[in-house]
């Protein structure tokens, strides 16, 4: 069966430094999404890409974060100078098509951002 | 906005027992509604999910119905395994132009216990 990988599984940063969060979504997927899930709270939406642009961001997903989707498969995540409070689980998530909001979002394993 | 509301956990079962987790939401217009999985140390699995009034979705042994008039999609199970323990997450999923984003309740912890 498809599924969504992420790279790295575990990620640990200084305050301050760039980093990068690599996914692979589903083949035939044409939206993809980020979300996060800080230790203990609940999963977060933070930007939603559409051909090849973002359709949609929350209020977390500042001018320190950034996506893209440099060829045909990967799609990633950076946040160009981390903070402590950026220490989270980090999902990527693709689905077929929106069809209203019916679509089923599949979710990849995450990666787990430490930021010290 | 949208939001969802989950009863809190950890919820402790023995094995077969009953299961029912609580979810409420608010939205505007038709949501569809997901529940969602996450094992120990993986991802977001969908469990179920149902798209329109009075559907009902089913999976596992797992069933919700979307009732619209108490704006509700609770999560039940029959019997459960130990295997089912894990955190469970209701979300709700609104078309909103060319995105959809999932707005998440803040889970619930199932621990089943022999």
């Amino acid at each position: 069966e498809p599924e969504v990988t992420q790279t790295p599984s575990h990620q640990v940063t200084q305050m301050g430094q760039e980093v990068i969060l690599r996914c692979v979504p589903i083949s035939n997927h044409l939206y993809f999404y980020w979300y996060r899930q800080i230790l203990g709270q609940k999963v977060e939406f933070l930007v939603s890409f559409y051909n090849n642009e973002i359709s949609e961001k929350s209020e977390i997903f500042d001018d320190q974060f950034s996506v893209e989707r440099p060829d045909g498969s990967n799609f990633t995540l950076k946040i160009r100078s981390t903070k402590l409070e950026d220490s989270a689980m980090y999902f990527c998530a693709s689905s077929a098509s929106l069809r209203g909001g019916q679509e089923t979002q599949y979710f990849g394993p995450g990666t787990r951002l430490l930021v010290l | 906005g949208n939001s969802v509301t989950q009863m809190e956990g950890p919820v402790t079962l023995s094995e077969e027992a009953f299961l029912t987790i609580n979810c409420t939401y608010t939205a505007t217009g038709y949501p569809s509604l997901f529940w969602y999985v996450q094992y120990p140390g993986e991802g977001l699995q969908l469990l179920l999910k149902a798209t329109k009034a009075d559907d009902k979705g089913s999976n596992k042994g797992f069933e919700a119905t979307y009732r619209k008039e108490t704006t509700s999609f609770h999560l039940e199970k029959g019997s459960v395994q130990v295997s089912d323990s894990a955190v469970y997450f209701c979300a709700l999923g609104k078309g909103t132009g060319g995105g959809n984003k999932l707005t998440f309740g803040t889970g619930t912890q199932l621990k089943v216990e022999l």
